[in-house]
């Protein structure tokens, strides 16, 4: 079985700064997903990025980037420039390809505040 | 529509009796599921549809859970007898899936908040 840790319950960052969310991971397989999704009090999971296991490169979105370190089993969220709508839970994700039920694990979460 | 649907947005009920919710997922996702959030514990896997294979139910907590998809489209999540600890954010998700796994990843919907009093 899979497992994921977030060992951040909260942070808090100036507007405009940069910070860095952590996750990390426990599996033994070799293909699968990573994700960060955020979510603001309104309640919907929206997507923040994306990231397959077998590419070594770091996902980049915008203000989003991943640090991504397979044999470490590490994920981390870097959030540059950040604005006071990041405000949100943020959780990291993980989903194995193939087989037949795509089913995401969830960390506990993280909560984020962007302070003016 | 555009996105995935849930409904009600809220639902209050008293212990005891049985509650429905609703998801109305994207046109054409096959793959829809259910995930329960409760306050300090992440989400949690409840079911898994996908196409007509048979469910993966694997997460329902007990047997007073149930749900079904019908036409491969709405899905309803019952949960009998409802307890106390049933209260929690209900999400639905739902995604298109070809080959190895979601094309775009999940889209969820905004979730039911249940308050078993």
């Amino acid at each position: 079985a899979q497992t994921v840790t977030q060992s951040q319950p909260e942070m808090s960052v100036q507007e405009a700064e940069t910070v860095t969310l952590s996750c990390t991971y426990d599996t033994s397989e070799s293909n699968y997903y990573l994700f960060w999704y955020k979510q603001p009090p309104s309640r919907q999971m929206i997507l923040v990025i994306r990231q397959e296991a077998y590419k070594q490169q770091n996902a980049t979105e915008n203000r989003f980037s991943v640090n991504f370190q397979k044999a470490a089993k590490s994920f981390s969220l870097k959030i540059s420039d950040s604005q006071l709508g990041d405000t949100a839970m943020y959780f990291c994700a993980f989903m194995k390809s193939g087989g037949s039920n795509y089913k995401l694990t969830f960390g506990k979460g993280t909560l984020l505040t962007v302070n003016p | 529509g555009a996105g995935v649907s849930q409904s009600p947005s809220n639902k209050v009920t008293e212990k005891g009796k049985d509650v429905e919710l609703r998801c109305d997922p994207i046109s054409g996702h096959t793959a829809l599921y259910w995930y329960r959030q409760s306050l300090g514990q992440g989400l949690e896997f409840l079911i898994y549809f996908q196409g007509n294979s048979a469910p993966d139910k694997s997460g329902l907590p007990s047997d007073r859970f149930s749900a079904e998809r019908t036409g491969g489209s709405v899905s309803t999540l019952t949960i009998q007898r409802t307890q106390q600890e049933d209260s929690a954010v209900y999400l639905c998700a739902s995604s298109l899936v070809i080959g190895g796994g979601p094309l775009y990843g999940y889209t969820f919907g905004s979730g039911t908040r249940l308050t078993v009093v």
